[in-house]
């Protein structure tokens, strides 16, 4: 079983449509949690970033993290074609040089 | 402000030939951080460098080498290429080792081996 889940897709929506995007993870001792946005042929950019349970919100973005259920959500309001691209979450210990393990990444199409 | 920058952009090897990508961070970062990626796979780490003078293995190192050149520059060698090792390879760097700050990653080097 891999440390980090997360449903690859691809998902595909309308503009304007809420995006719900998930990942699932079993080691207990994840503390960071971050979303990347990657667009083709591009390196991972970061998206959002939070170490706590709760709920985070930049824009139209909103992070979730449920460290009891482990399990971290990225929402996106009012999509848009420029949301297009691939979504990894990625996530670390609190100790250390940070080493991020990576979802498999989920690929999103919004459609005009 | 370039952030992460890597060399070359694409590569085609042989069986056998050695090759060794470069990566260079211009915002003063101690963490650097070698990742290849594969369909399916999401990213995966396969050597860091904490901090200047430092380099450990991440989660699949075997087939490559490191070298923490100075602060700036982090380059990963393949000594004997393998078709599996065909794959995007992408260099980050994080700022101080200890603290919270997330890592910023290069647009990878594309490398196929033949």
């Amino acid at each position: 079983q891999k440390e980090v889940e997360q449903d690859p897709g691809p998902l595909s929506v309308p503009e304007g449509a809420i995006v719900s995007l998930n990942c699932t993870y079993s080691n207990s001792a994840f503390q960071y949690f971050m979303w990347y946005r990657q667009y083709s042929r591009k390196g991972p950019e970061l998206l959002m970033y939070t170490y706590s349970s709760g709920n985070k919100e930049d824009g139209r973005f909103t992070a979730q993290v449920d460290k009891s259920s482990k399990y971290i959500s990225l929402f996106i309001r009012d999509s848009q074609p420029s949301d297009s691209a691939t979504y990894l979450c990625a996530m670390s210990s609190i100790q250390g040089a940070q080493k991020l393990v990576f979802g498999q990444g989920t690929r999103l199409t919004i459609n005009p | 402000n370039a952030g992460v920058t890597q060399t070359p952009k694409f590569q085609v090897l042989k069986t056998g030939q050695s090759m060794t990508l470069q990566c260079a961070q211009d915002m003063n970062h101690n963490s650097m951080y070698w990742y290849r990626q594969d369909p399916g796979m999401g990213l995966r780490l396969i050597y860091y460098s904490a901090s200047e003078g430092t380099t450990d293995k991440g989660e699949v190192p075997n087939g490559y080498n490191v070298s923490r050149l100075n602060k700036r520059e982090f380059s990963l060698r393949l000594e004997s290429a393998a078709p599996s090792q065909t794959s995007v390879y992408f260099c980050a760097s994080r700022g101080q080792s200890k603290s919270n700050q997330p890592q910023h990653f290069g647009d990878g080097t594309r490398l196929s081996i033949l």
